[in-house]
């Protein structure tokens, strides 16, 4: 089955304690993505891959870092985290990147919370 | 570089109509249509290219006017299924990646 998968689901963790979060994708994708969703404030961007070892700056990098070394995955890495990273997390991927940007398919979300 | 998406919420009757915008102050190459429920992952509904085109997905039509970039989404005879936030993601020129909007949240009653 064609997915997009996230681990972990929900997270509990304590500022300044580093974590990862995993997100892996089945259909040879080229663009992966990860987003924060806030209340009020939508999908907003955090990192961007276009391919393997080419990632970019989203809208709110601040305090995040990913890798992308594989075409398949793309982690999400906290480093030092603090409360305002409180959040839900997903990642997606899609066929095609840029001016030819597909269909995005979204893993199912985690949620984050740091105390 | 968030597009803009307006109303910020509509609350309609099972069978009635509504029109959902989505607007840039930047040249658009194109537009994509998402659908979230509660509690779930944002889901495909469309992409319009340049070019003025329409597209349907059910009784959910859309539009894309490259003059004014700006995108219309229209919900026609309206379902409890239709319920959700609806999101819009632009891609400008020159510009490699996919933006969201902050959403247009829909609720359908009976």
């Amino acid at each position: 089955e064609a997915q997009v998968t996230q681990n972990p689901r929900y997270l509990i963790t304590v500022t300044g304690k580093k974590l990862t979060v995993t997100c892996s994708q089945n259909m040879n994708h080229e663009y992966m993505s990860w987003y924060r969703q806030d209340p009020g404030l939508g999908l907003r961007q955090i990192y961007y891959s276009m391919n393997v070892e080419v990632t970019d700056k989203g809208d709110v990098p601040e305090g995040y870092k990913v890798s992308r070394k594989e075409k398949r995955n793309f982690p999400l890495i906290l480093e030092s985290p603090s409360p305002n990273q409180t959040s839900l997390y997903f990642c997606a991927s899609s066929r095609e990147t840029g001016r030819r940007t597909d269909t995005q398919y979204f893993g199912p979300g985690t949620r984050l919370t740091v105390l | 570089q968030q597009p803009v998406q307006s109303p910020q919420a509509v609350i309609l009757r099972e069978g009635e109509d509504a029109v959902i915008n989505c607007s840039s102050s930047k040249a658009l190459y194109s537009v994509h249509w998402y659908r979230q429920k509660h509690g779930e992952a944002p889901v495909f509904l469309m992409i319009l290219l340049k070019g003025g085109e329409q597209k349907g997905h059910d009784k959910i039509s859309a539009s894309f006017n490259e003059k004014k970039q700006q995108s219309s989404l229209y919900l026609t005879a309206s379902q409890l299924s239709y319920s959700g936030t609806y999101f819009c993601g632009t891609v400008y020129y020159g510009n490699n990646r996919l933006a969201f909007g902050k959403g247009n949240q829909v609720v359908v009653i009976p």
